[in-house]
């Protein structure tokens, strides 16, 4: 069965340092992995999906994340915080049928 | 380019009223829709799920439900609202195929009084 861990629920970062949020996941088969971004009273957003091509995923804003099968991850980083980037994050694993599984959130503050 | 529209955006409704939020999507055709709710603090809940007109999948019993009359058009409905049906609701549409992400509308806070 899929399932997806998101490891931290709050993460505190300095405006101009790197960001790290991390993602672990369980899947049968090789899963189609995805970060959203959400903005208070927002929608969710699509940050950047891996779905078996690179490794390495670029993102919009600046984000990028790692597939890393055999630590079964997809750590989500950013070299750079931004004050805009403070939202709640998810990490969201699909195995390509019509079922999205999401992790619970990160909620992101990012520090003056 | 394809948009997917929410609204309202916020209601607010006494218990045992009725509900209907509507969700529409363009640019796109055949779309399989979704609904989610999620609650404060929360991950989301897959309420209900369409591949077609006419076809809804419930993810959740409860007394919500969900009608897909036009291709592009997704609406939720409830006869008489209760307290727990208060929360956030996300209407989300993907293209059809493997692998492909979703994608949200800007939700509808709901407050039951």
């Amino acid at each position: 069965a899929q399932s997806v861990t998101q490891l931290d629920s709050h993460v505190s970062v300095s405006e101009g340092t790197p960001v790290l949020l991390r993602c672990n996941y369980s899947s049968s088969y090789s899963p189609s992995l995805f970060w959203y971004v959400q903005h208070p009273n927002k929608g969710l957003q699509l940050l950047l999906k891996y779905t078996s091509a690179a490794t390495l995923v670029k993102g919009i804003n600046g984000f990028e994340a790692e597939f890393k099968k055999s630590e079964t991850s997809f750590h989500l980083t950013k070299p750079s915080a931004h004050m805009s980037d403070a939202a709640e994050y998810f990490c969201v694993v699909s195995e390509g049928t019509y079922k999205y599984i999401f992790g619970t959130g990160t909620r992101l503050k990012v520090l003056a | 380019s394809q948009t997917i529209h929410q609204w309202p955006a916020t209601l607010v409704q006494p218990v045992g009223s009725p509900l209907s939020l509507e969700c529409t999507v363009e640019g796109t055709s055949n779309p399989n829709l979704y609904w989610y709710r999620q609650a404060a603090g929360r991950g989301l809940q897959l309420l209900f799920y369409s591949v077609g007109i006419g076809q809804i999948s419930s993810e959740v019993p409860q007394n919500l439900s969900a009608s897909r009359p036009q291709d592009r058009q997704f609406i939720l409905s409830s006869k008489k609202l209760l307290l727990s049906d208060s929360g956030f609701y996300l209407c989300a549409w993907r293209s059809t195929g493997s692998n492909q992400p979703q994608h949200f509308g800007d939700g509808t806070r709901l407050s039951i009084l």
